[in-house]
């Protein structure tokens, strides 16, 4: 079975300043989906970036980007030029090419005016 | 706004109630889910339902029951709960493999 483990419970950042929060996992599966959701205080947990496996090249997402390293199974977002409305729990998670999707513990940002 | 609604957004209920959470996608997906978050827990994975057929059970106890009537469409039946089932339920629906869930905002269900 996959595994997500996010060891930072909570993270906190000064606005304008960059971010990297964490994600391993342990798969046996060649070919998976990553993912970091956001999840706002309002509580709609939105996508923030994703990244196939089979892909080499590291997704970017404007302020977001990810450092996917396959054979460490590390997955982490770096959050640039961090803004007051990043606040929010982001998740990790993991989907298996059969679909199969299991999320990490979650890391709660804060930023800090 | 992600596409997905779901009602209530909040409701409370005594242990001997019956009552019934809405999802509903206007996304054009073929697969909801319904996930329970609680306090300090990692997200639990409920049901799935692919086609309006349901493909995963994650061992629920039978006083949470899915309803799938088409594919917009998602149900979850509550009745003789636990204090232990507060929590936030989420719903969420993808348009298939690989893509990622669109989730709505959730129900938050206290149990009295």
């Amino acid at each position: 079975a996959q595994t997500v483990t996010q060891s930072q419970p909570e993270m906190s950042v000064q606005e304008a300043e960059t971010v990297t929060l964490s994600c391993t996992y342990d798969t046996s599966e060649s070919d998976y989906y990553l993912f970091w959701y956001k999840q706002p205080p309002s509580r709609q947990m939105i996508l923030v970036i994703r990244q196939e496996a089979y892909k080499q090249q590291n997704a970017t997402e404007n302020r977001f980007s990810v450092n996917f390293q396959k054979a460490a199974k590390s997955f982490s977002l770096k959050i640039s030029d961090s803004q007051l409305g990043d606040a929010a729990m982001y998740f990790c998670a993991y989907r298996s090419d059969a679909g199969k999707s299991t999320f990490g513990d979650g890391t709660t940002l804060t930023v800090k005016p | 706004e992600t596409g997905v609604t779901q009602t209530p957004r909040h409701l409370v209920m005594g242990m001997t109630n019956k009552k019934s959470l809405k999802c509903e996608q206007h996304l054009g997906h073929n697969a909801m889910y319904w996930y329970k978050q609680s306090a300090k827990k990692p997200l639990e994975l409920m049901f799935v339902y692919n086609f309006k057929e349901q493909t995963e059970n994650n061992s629920v106890p039978s006083r949470f029951s899915p309803e799938c009537p088409n594919s917009s469409h998602l149900f979850l039946h509550l009745h003789t709960l636990q204090p232990e089932d507060s929590a936030l339920y989420l719903c969420a629906s993808t348009a298939g493999d690989p893509y990622e869930q669109y989730f709505g905002p959730g129900t938050r269900l206290t149990v009295t």
